[in-house]
């Protein structure tokens, strides 16, 4: 299973289009790529998945380049509200979907 | 919809004593999967089981760990006799087979565990 890497934290302006890119270097050929928000003291909620290309929810946007080894979650106009950490994850159909999370990006939003 | 409930929201036991810690799954999710998180760690996997079936319980730490879930619909996780690394928060999910978005993950708030 690939490891992720994301920076530790960011800072943002309420308004400001944030994205938040994560290295998944040896990732596998049927690896899906995942982001989880969590807030403190909750547990981590689903926000976007994808294999490649570009997904789009109502929520956000996952860009994914053609070699796969990165990837880049985007929201747009971000809020107060959208202050949380959040995981890339990298999931395998052969390990059962378990998933394995890293130490995620801390984004603070300010006012 | 009820999502992911867990009980309790916090426990606190001594070393030795036994906590069983209990996860109540969206309805109709056959998926349900335990993690933890230990003090200034990353969530661990712990297992996975789907409908009263163990698909995976790789990430399960030590033989003082049982999970069961009967019927195949709430799931327990006992630590007995609990040690003072079990400390931490554990983190229920359920997922719905067959959607196409296997990793969308419904997780519960956890349940924070203190050994003392």
């Amino acid at each position: 299973l690939a490891k992720t890497t994301q920076p530790i934290s960011m800072d943002s302006y309420e308004g400001q289009e944030v994205n938040i890119t994560c290295s998944h270097n040896n990732i596998a050929t049927n690896d899906y790529i995942t982001w989880y928000q969590q807030f403190p003291s909750q547990g981590p909620r689903f926000i976007i998945q994808g294999y490649k290309t570009k997904v789009t929810n109502e929520v956000a946007s996952l860009f994914i380049p053609a070699d796969r080894k990165s990837s880049t979650l985007s929201l747009p106009r971000v809020s107060l509200s959208d202050t949380a950490v959040y995981y890339c994850l990298v999931g395998d159909r052969e390990s059962s979907y378990k998933l394995i999370f890293g130490s995620g990006t801390r984004l603070l939003v300010r006012p | 919809e009820a999502g992911v409930t867990q009980f309790p929201s916090h426990s606190v036991i001594e070393k030795g004593q036994t906590v069983t810690l209990r996860c109540d799954p969206i309805s109709g999710h056959d998926n349900l999967y335990w993690y933890r998180r230990v003090m200034g760690k990353e969530i661990k996997f712990l297992l996975h089981f789907v409908k009263e079936s163990k698909q995976d319980e790789s990430g399960m730490p030590n033989n003082r760990f049982l999970a069961e879930r009967t019927g195949g619909t709430y799931s327990t996780l006992k630590v007995q006799p609990a040690e003072l690394e079990d400390s931490g928060v554990y983190f229920c999910a359920s997922s719905q087979e067959g959607t196409g978005r296997s990793y969308e993950q419904y997780f519960g708030p956890g349940t924070r565990l203190t050994v003392t």
